[in-house]
């Protein structure tokens, strides 16, 4: 199985802030990485998908990038609504993994 | 507009058996893979298992292998999850998602999600 590794587990910033989490797959997983945003009691929701395509609807401030084993997740400018837990999601091979999330505090 | 709507029992006694179940709309169910995916409480998301499309094809994780079906009824556009001999593990916020269209099995739309409970 292919293990994601997400760093920090946790992050405190300010609005406006440029946020950067990391996701590492055990194995290169080429492109087949998506990033989704959660907020307390909703269902996750689909930010980036291939590593680095904008889901429609998403605002230019995320930004996916990576391929291989190494990823990142950009939020140029945090916004108030972006205070959430974020989990990246490998889509190489079965089973199917998730990282452990990154939750996304008020500093 | 697609929505996912689950439904199934929410209490379920440890070694019990329960459906659940996906009502999809707003798009060609049988043209996209489906996926059940689950979160235990406070905890962080676990894939459970997929479907494609026509139905022929079946993906679990390892942890309900052998106890956890997925089917689905493309007439009724329906997923369905059979969870046999459940666990207190088990435990978790269930979740249908589908699938992404173009071959990578990300999730671009989910359901609420239905808490399922294993407990005596």
């Amino acid at each position: 199985d292919i293990q994601m590794t997400q760093s920090p587990s946790s992050v405190s910033a300010s609005v406006g802030d440029r946020v950067t989490i990391t996701c590492r797959a055990s194995q290169g997983i080429s492109s087949w990485l998506a990033w989704y945003q959660q907020k307390p009691g909703k269902a996750p929701k689909l930010l980036i998908y291939a590593a680095s395509s904008l889901q429609s609807g998403v605002p230019s401030r995320f930004r996916g990038s990576g391929s291989g084993t190494d990823f990142t997740l950009t939020i140029s400018s945090l916004q108030p609504e972006d205070f959430a837990t974020y989990y990246c999601q490998q889509a190489n091979s079965f089973p199917l993994t998730f990282g452990g999330g990154t939750k996304v505090e008020i500093k | 507009e697609v929505q996912l709507l689950e439904s199934g029992r929410g209490l379920v006694q440890p070694g019990g058996s329960l459906r659940l179940s996906c009502a999809a709309s707003g798009f060609t169910f049988s043209s996209f893979a489906m996926s059940w995916v689950r979160q235990a409480p406070g905890k962080g998301l676990e894939w459970v298992s997929a479907i494609s499309g026509s139905g022929t094809s079946t993906y679990y994780a390892d942890s309900v292998k052998g106890r956890f079906t997925i089917s689905r009824d493309n007439s009724k556009n329906t997923l369905y999850l059979q969870m046999n001999s459940l666990r207190a593990e088990d435990t978790a916020i269930y979740y249908c998602a589908k699938v992404l269209k173009g071959g990578a099995t990300h999730f671009d739309s989910w359901g609420q999600g239905i808490l399922i409970t294993v407990s005596s």
